[in-house]
């Protein structure tokens, strides 16, 4: 069975571009979410997807990231304009019960 | 507000020492505790929960509400257990289940 999945795996891009990081899940899995580690801290959570509905965003750092879950599948992750600070890895888990998968993160890198 | 804190940074032991991890935790109320584990080029996985109460790879963690303490512990620490530790709490019902992450500890099993 395949994994969570995420794409890219790596970002490069200049500070006011924009960006769009992906994220499949197991494919049955109600419960999405995303979380990332800036350099030097701890994972945090951002966001919660119960299907196509966002659950708990009290992670979310400000409105230039906005995350969509359409359909209840594959989620997005977009920030823009990015700046430093959000350089980081960003991870996505999907879970069915208690147990959450992570996939491999998308290593984000804002010059 | 919820915490989990893991005070060693890096953490070095001879093959076949015992090890242990350590990390405490502030949560109102009963969460759920969890050691996910982060080998070298690979994504974060779940190590244990301590609602199972099992034993996996030969580590175990037993929960002190006493203290609010997880500690990861093994007796004897192999080389393939160097990798990157993360202590974990989750409340442990409701819909919310976003993870809350300690800073992590890196494990480095000298031969």
């Amino acid at each position: 069975e395949a994994g969570v999945t995420q794409f890219p795996s790596h970002s490069v891009i200049e500070k006011g571009q924009t960006v769009t990081l992906r994220c499949d899940p197991i494919s049955g899995h109600d419960n999405l979410y995303w979380y990332r580690r800036v350099m030097g801290k701890e994972i945090k959570f951002l966001l919660h997807f119960v299907k196509e509905s966002k659950q708990d965003e009290s992670g979310m750092p400000n409105n230039r990231f906005l995350a969509e879950r359409t359909g209840g599948t594959y989620s997005t992750l977009k920030v823009q304009p990015a700046e430093l600070e959000d350089s980081g890895v960003y991870f996505c888990a999907s879970s069915q019960g208690q147990k959450q998968f992570f996939g491999p993160g998308t290593r984000l890198t804002v010059l | 507000a919820q915490r989990v804190t893991q005070p060693e940074k890096l953490l070095s032991v001879f093959k076949g020492a015992p090890v242990e991890l350590k990390c405490n935790y502030s949560y109102s109320g009963s969460p759920e505790l969890f050691w996910y584990v982060q080998y070298s080029r690979q994504r974060l996985q779940l190590l244990l929960r301590h609602i199972s109460r099992e034993s996996i790879k030969g580590f175990t963690a037993d929960l002190n509400k006493g203290e609010t303490s997880f500690h990861l512990k093994k007796p004897f620490a192999q080389e393939e257990d160097s990798a990157m530790y993360y202590c974990a709490l989750s409340p442990i019902s409701g819909s919310a289940r976003q993870l809350t992450f300690g800073s992590g500890t890196q494990l480095t099993v000298l031969p």
